[in-house]
C-alpha cells in the first residue's frame, strides 16, 4: 500500500514554456503533500508544503509565482514550473503523508521527474 | 532550524562486509524521528529504516540497523554484509513535530565485488 504515482518521469522542455508534473496517492487519501528538488549528486532540498484544499506553503528563498503547487483533491498535488529556464532544470519529487500519520512515520514519495530545460 | 549533516561524501566498501554511515543531527524539539533512504541512480526514495527520538532500542531491519546516541545527537547506519546492490546514496533524514522531512548532503555508497 501507500504508493505514489508521479507523472511524467522525465520531460524536456524548452525554455519559456510552463511544465506540470502530477503527484498522485493511488491508495490512499494524502492529506499533506511535499515537493522537493535535487540537484545532481546533492541533496533533496524542500519546496514547499501543500495541504488539500488550502494554499502551499513555501520555503525561504522559493518562488510561489513560479513553481505553482496545486492541491485540490485528497489524491493529487500538481507542480507547474512557469516560464521555464534552464536553470530550473533539475529532479523535482514529491511526497505525501495521510491525517493519520505523525511525525514518526515515513514519506511515501513518488519516483521523481528528472526535468531538462533547453 | 533544524540540520543534519553527513560527513562522507563518499565510501567504498567490500561485498559481504559491513559499513557504518555516519550521521548528526540538532533540533530543540523533544519529539522527532530519524529517517534512513536508500537513492539508486533511478532516483526513488527507498525508506530503509526508522528511529523515534523516545525510542529506548536501536531499530533493526533486517541488514539494516541504526546506531542511535541520543545525547550526542547521531543516528548511524550500519549496513551488514553488503551486497552489490546496496550501490547507492544514502540520506539520513528528520522530521520534528512540523511533519517537514528534512534531509542530509547524503553517502554515495560503492561496493565492490
Amino acid at each position: 500500500g501507500a504508493v505514489v504515482s508521479q507523472h511524467p518521469s522525465w520531460v524536456i522542455c524548452k525554455s519559456g514554456t510552463s511544465v506540470k508534473i502530477e503527484c498522485r496517492s493511488l491508495d490512499f487519501q494524502a492529506t499533506t503533500m511535499f515537493w522537493y528538488r535535487q540537484f545532481p549528486k546533492q541533496s533533496l532540498m524542500l519546496m514547499a508544503t501543500s495541504n488539500e484544499g488550502s494554499k502551499a506553503t513555501y520555503e525561504q528563498g522559493v518562488e510561489k509565482d513560479k513553481f505553482l503547487i496545486n492541491h485540490a483533491s485528497l489524491t493529487l498535488s500538481t507542480l507547474t514550473v512557469t516560464s521555464a529556464h534552464p536553470e530550473d532544470s533539475s529532479f523535482y519529487i514529491c511526497s505525501a503523508l495521510t491525517r493519520t500519520e505523525s511525525y514518526n512515520s515515513p514519506l511515501h514519495f513518488g519516483n521523481g521527474t528528472r526535468l531538462t530545460v533547453t | 532550524a533544524q540540520k543534519i549533516t553527513q560527513t562522507q561524501p563518499g565510501m567504498f566498501v567490500q561485498e559481504k562486509e559491513a559499513v557504518t554511515l555516519d550521521c548528526t543531527y540538532d533540533t530543540s524539539d523533544p519529539s522527532y524521528g530519524l529517517f534512513w533512504y536508500k537513492q539508486p541512480s533511478s532516483g526513488e526514495m527507498i525508506f530503509l529504516i526508522y528511529q523515534g527520538s523516545y525510542d529506548q532500542q536501536n531499530a533493526t531491519e533486517g541488514r539494516y540497523s541504526l546506531n542511535f546516541q541520543k545525547a550526542r545527537k547521531s543516528a548511524n547506519l550500519v549496513i551488514s554484509a553488503s551486497q552489490l546492490g546496496d550501490s547507492a546514496m544514502y540520506f539520513c533524514a528528520m522530521r520534528p513535530n512540523d511533519y517537514k522531512l528534512s534531509f542530509g548532503a547524503g553517502t554515495t555508497v560503492t561496493v565492490r565485488a
